[in-house]
C-alpha cells in the first residue's frame, strides 16, 4: 500500500525566508506525485505534479518540489515567503486504476504560518 | 468556467438523520471521488467512481452510500450508520491515470 509522511503539522516562517516541507512516500511502483495547498473552509488547488522526466518541478506562486527516488522524498520548496502563503499543504503520490482516473493517498497535511 | 460545485457549503443534522451531499461537474471528467477531512488525519477516500453506474468503496465507505446516475453528478449520502460523521467533505473529479484530481470548495457537514 501507498503512504505518505509530512513531517512537521505545524512550521513558520519569516516573511521572505525560504519555505521547506517536507513529504516523504512509499510506493511499489514508480509514483506520480503532486502538492496540493488549502485555504481555510476551501476544496484544494494543485501546486504542482511530477509523473515522469524532469525531477525538479516548478508549480503555482513560485513553489517547486524535487522528486528523489533514492530518498522517497519530494520536498516542497519556495525561495522566499510571503504572507499569502499561510496556508495547509498536503503530499499526495497516486496509484492509477484500472478503467481510468486514478486513487490520492494524502499525507496528514502541514499547517504554513508566515509571520512578519 | 469548468468546474466542481458542492453544496450545500455548511449542513447540520440531527443524529440519526440520513442526509445526501451534492457533487455537480462540468469538467467532462469519466472519474469522481468523495473524500472526507477531519482535523490532523489528512483526507481519506470513501468512495469513487470511474464511469456511470459504477463506483468503487475506498478506503472508509462504512456507513456511506453513493450513486453515478449521471456523469456530471455523484452524490454522497452520509447514513444514520456512520459513526463519527462531523467533518469536511470534498468531492473530486479527474481524467487520465496521471492527472491531478480538481476539488470542489466541501461541505462542512455538523451532526449533533
Amino acid at each position: 500500500a501507498q503512504s505518505v509522511t509530512q513531517l512537521g503539522s505545524h512550521v513558520s516562517v519569516s516573511e521572505g525566508a525560504l519555505v521547506l516541507l517536507r513529504c516523504n512516500y512509499s510506493s511499489s511502483v514508480p509514483p506520480y506525485l503532486f502538492w496540493y495547498v488549502q485555504y481555510p473552509n476551501q476544496g484544494l488547488q494543485l501546486l504542482l505534479k511530477y509523473t515522469t522526466g524532469a525531477t525538479l518541478v516548478k508549480g503555482i506562486n513560485g513553489f517547486e518540489a524535487e522528486f528523489k527516488k533514492s530518498e522517497t522524498s519530494f520536498h516542497l520548496t519556495k525561495p522566499s515567503a510571503h504572507m499569502s502563503d499561510a496556508a495547509e499543504y498536503f503530499c499526495a503520490v497516486s496509484e492509477a486504476l484500472t478503467g481510468g482516473g486514478n486513487k490520492l493517498t494524502f499525507g496528514t497535511g502541514t499547517q504554513l504560518k508566515v509571520e512578519l | 468556467d469548468g468546474g466542481i460545485t458542492q453544496s450545500p457549503k455548511y449542513l447540520f443534522r440531527k443524529e440519526g438523520q440520513n442526509v445526501t451531499l451534492s457533487c455537480e461537474q462540468n469538467l467532462n471528467h469519466d472519474a469522481m471521488y468523495w473524500y472526507r477531512q477531519d482535523p490532523g488525519q489528512g483526507l481519506r477516500l470513501i468512495y469513487y467512481s470511474q464511469i456511470v453506474n459504477d463506483f468503487q468503496k475506498g478506503d472508509i465507505a462504512e456507513g456511506y452510500s453513493v450513486s453515478r446516475e449521471k456523469k456530471e453528478s455523484f452524490p454522497l449520502t452520509v447514513t444514520s450508520a456512520q459513526k463519527n460523521p462531523t467533518a469536511f467533505y470534498l468531492c473530486a473529479s479527474s481524467t487520465t491515470g496521471d492527472s491531478p484530481l480538481h476539488f470542489g470548495n466541501g461541505t462542512r457537514l455538523t451532526v449533533t
